[in-house]
């Protein structure tokens, strides 16, 4: 049992490049979800999904797309990478529609864009 | 729209004192309240995390909270820090909407132990 992955660990991107960010889990969790995470400002919610098939905006979404076709997988694009996306970011995720269950976080992706 | 304050952005203790980390939160229903740490260059673990209930929660590594609604706040302690505590805190306030639940984040405190 693996938990969440997140892959790659680190990337340097330059401004206006793509990317998609890995996120997978093996504990058939519902829910699934990413955040960024910048010095002073703890941990922001940029989109989140509550199934496959099922995703919506958190706090932060602007810049950034998300998709979920299979239970496991919740990959996180960057259309046009920009330097305000340099951050380190981190997928989450829970059993349990509706109730609150702990969430697990991955151990992160630091990304630079130059 | 909820959100959670930790005052302190640093705190500097001596391996053996007692801690204490602050929380306070802003949410109009019953908040769900969490606390997490996060080691240098980790992911985010979970200490304990108040539904309801006792409003004195145990957690994992000796952590306890209490929940005190009159004054809004989920404050972190443990009697006897150990230098392996050195880690960044965060204290996360949940909710439902949508049918998923969201956590929002304090800006998190950062814990140095001296030895």
């Amino acid at each position: 049992n693996a938990g969440v992955t997140q892959t790659p660990k680190f990337q340097v991107l330059k401004t206006g490049q793509s990317m998609t960010l890995q996120c997978a889990q093996d504990m058939n969790h519902e829910y699934m979800s990413w955040y960024r995470q910048d010095p002073g400002m703890g941990l922001r919610l940029i989109h989140y999904s509550v199934g496959a098939g099922i995703t919506d905006q958190g706090e932060v979404p602007n810049g950034y797309n998300v998709s979920r076709s299979t239970t496991e997988d919740f990959p996180l694009r960057l259309l046009s990478a920009a330097p305000s996306q340099t951050s380190v970011y981190f997928c989450a995720s829970r059993s349990g529609f509706g109730s609150y269950n702990e969430q697990f976080f991955g151990p992160g992706t630091r990304l630079t864009v130059l | 729209a909820q959100s959670v304050t930790q005052p302190d952005i640093h705190i500097t203790v001596s391996e053996g004192a007692s801690l204490e980390l602050r929380c306070n939160y802003s949410y109009g229903a019953t908040p769900y309240l969490f606390w997490y740490v996060q080691s240098p260059g980790q992911g985010l673990q979970l200490l304990l995390k108040y539904f309801s209930g006792d409003t004195l929660v145990q957690g994992i590594k000796g952590f306890e909270a209490e929940f005190k609604r009159s004054q809004s706040s989920f404050n972190l302690r443990k009697p006897s820090v150990h230098w392996s505590d050195a880690a960044e805190y965060f204290c996360a306030v949940g909710t439902l909407t949508g049918g998923g639940n969201k956590l929002t984040f304090g800006t998190g405190t950062q814990l140095k132990v001296e030895l």
